[in-house]
């Protein structure tokens, strides 16, 4: 019954490093999605991708890139980590539905 | 710009009715959504209601929007100790189903 996964549960990088946040979905969608999630803020959108190669800016892009070179594969790379990305980043899919939405279970990322 | 607002933490006794309240200030919002998250894990859609209606039930969810005031609530019945958790509000408008989340309000429940 897996839906969307993520690479990692726990990731600990040292500032500088490149890290690459990998997601999957398994349920054909066009949407997918990248969010960092911090205590007392909720959700914020970083980047979201509606088609294979498409990409639209979120929220707060800065300090981040993606990739969609795959229907069911959306990465989102950290060029160089830096301590104020330490956060959990949780990816997303949506279908035409608007019930169709799946949440992966969460990246805890640690820059130190 | 959009801006979805919540409550931190809630506390209440397992039995007792919760009821976790929002307000956004974006007026175009074509739906209003409710997500659940359990520790550890991703959100869950719990809900949602189309922004013409005023209220929605679903077993023991109750949803009432206020359009004038732009004031979301969910209304858990009967609350029991796996309804702990982090709840989100959050509005959409547009294509993409681009959401727009609130803070998040920490459901604590007493047994």
């Amino acid at each position: 019954d897996v839906k969307v996964t993520q690479s990692s549960r726990y990731l600990v990088k040292r500032t500088g490093e490149k890290v690459f946040l990998e997601c999957v979905q398994d349920m054909d969608h066009e949407n997918m999605f990248w969010y960092r999630q911090d205590p007392g803020l909720g959700l914020r959108l970083i980047y979201f991708s509606y088609d294979v190669k498409m990409k639209e800016k979120g929220d707060i892009p800065e300090g981040y890139s993606v990739s969609r070179e795959k229907k069911e594969r959306f990465s989102l790379i950290l060029e160089s980590a830096s301590t104020n990305q330490t956060s959990m980043y949780l990816c997303a899919s949506t279908g035409t539905g608007i019930d169709e939405q799946y949440f992966g279970p969460g990246t805890r990322l640690t820059v130190t | 710009g959009e801006d979805v607002e919540q409550s931190l933490f809630l506390s209440v006794r397992e039995g007792d009715s919760s009821v976790i309240n929002c307000t956004y200030t974006d007026s175009s919002s074509t739906y209003l959504y409710w997500y659940k998250q359990e520790p550890g894990a991703g959100l869950q859609l719990l809900t949602y209601i189309f922004s013409n209606m005023d209220m929605k039930q679903d077993q023991r969810l109750t949803v009432l929007l206020n359009k004038k005031d732009k004031h979301l609530s969910l209304r858990i019945a009967d609350t029991q100790t796996g309804d702990s958790a982090i709840y989100f509000c959050a509005e959409s408008y547009g294509g993409y189903q681009k959401v727009t989340f609130g803070t998040g309000t920490k459901l604590q429940v007493i047994p």
